[in-house]
């Protein structure tokens, strides 16, 4: 059974730029869940996508958006990009109603 | 608002003695109380699930206790290897599939 993979691992944008984070879920899981962690920070919910419908949203503005594809797998996107925006991102897949398993992260510096 | 607060925000401990860390809550429902594990530069490791006041769960030298405003992580004679973060979260009652409130950890420093 494969876990939760995240690309790129890590990733430096300038402000202004968008970039596009990938997440594959574990096998299995249908449902995909992004937090953003800043430095010293506890994890912050942005979204969650259960079935390719978007299942709930986070106090993040529309700029960060996302897509889940038929296979579970899921994109975040983050247009104009804001220096408070650097942060590692972390994706979490899961069953209807079963815990979160996180996978390693995309860690993003924006200049 | 729901809100995780946890405490201490970092904790140095000698291998072998134990100690607990705090995490307490304000929610409007709960739904269940999660702890993760997180090393450096990584993602959080899913530890345990607590659902109602009263339950405990054991792994290792840990053990989790949940109470009607506030959970527990007991480490019982650690070892340098369980130096890491540990994230508390809450999932408020409501809606299908879980979305995370987190703390903000309390970092665990086991010297040999």
């Amino acid at each position: 059974e494969t876990g939760v993979t995240q690309s790129p691992t890590h990733l430096i944008k300038t402000r202004g730029q968008q970039v596009t984070l990938r997440c594959s879920s574990q096998s299995g899981h249908n449902t995909v869940s992004w937090y953003q962690q800043a430095l010293g920070q506890g994890p912050q919910f942005i979204f969650q996508y259960y079935r390719e419908e978007e299942n709930g949203r986070g106090n993040f503005p529309p700029r960060f958006s996302g897509l889940q594809f038929p296979n579970y797998s899921s994109e975040l996107n983050v247009n104009a990009l804001e220096l408070d925006d650097s942060a590692l991102y972390l994706c979490a897949s899961s069953h209807v109603t079963g815990e979160l398993f996180f996978g390693e992260g995309s860690r993003l510096t924006v200049l | 608002e729901d809100q995780v607060t946890q405490s201490p925000e970092a904790l140095r401990l000698q291998e072998g003695e134990s100690s607990s860390l705090n995490c307490s809550y304000t929610v409007s429902g709960l739904r269940g109380l999660f702890w993760y594990r997180q090393d450096p530069g990584k993602g959080p490791e899913f530890l345990f699930t607590l659902y109602s006041a009263g339950e405990e769960k054991e792994k290792e030298r840990l053990k989790a206790t949940l109470t009607k405003k506030e959970s527990f992580l007991h480490i019982t004679a650690p070892k340098p290897e369980d130096s890491a973060t540990y994230l508390c979260a809450v999932d408020p009652s409501g809606g299908s599939n879980y979305k995370l409130t987190f703390g903000k950890g309390t970092l665990l420093t086991v010297n040999p």
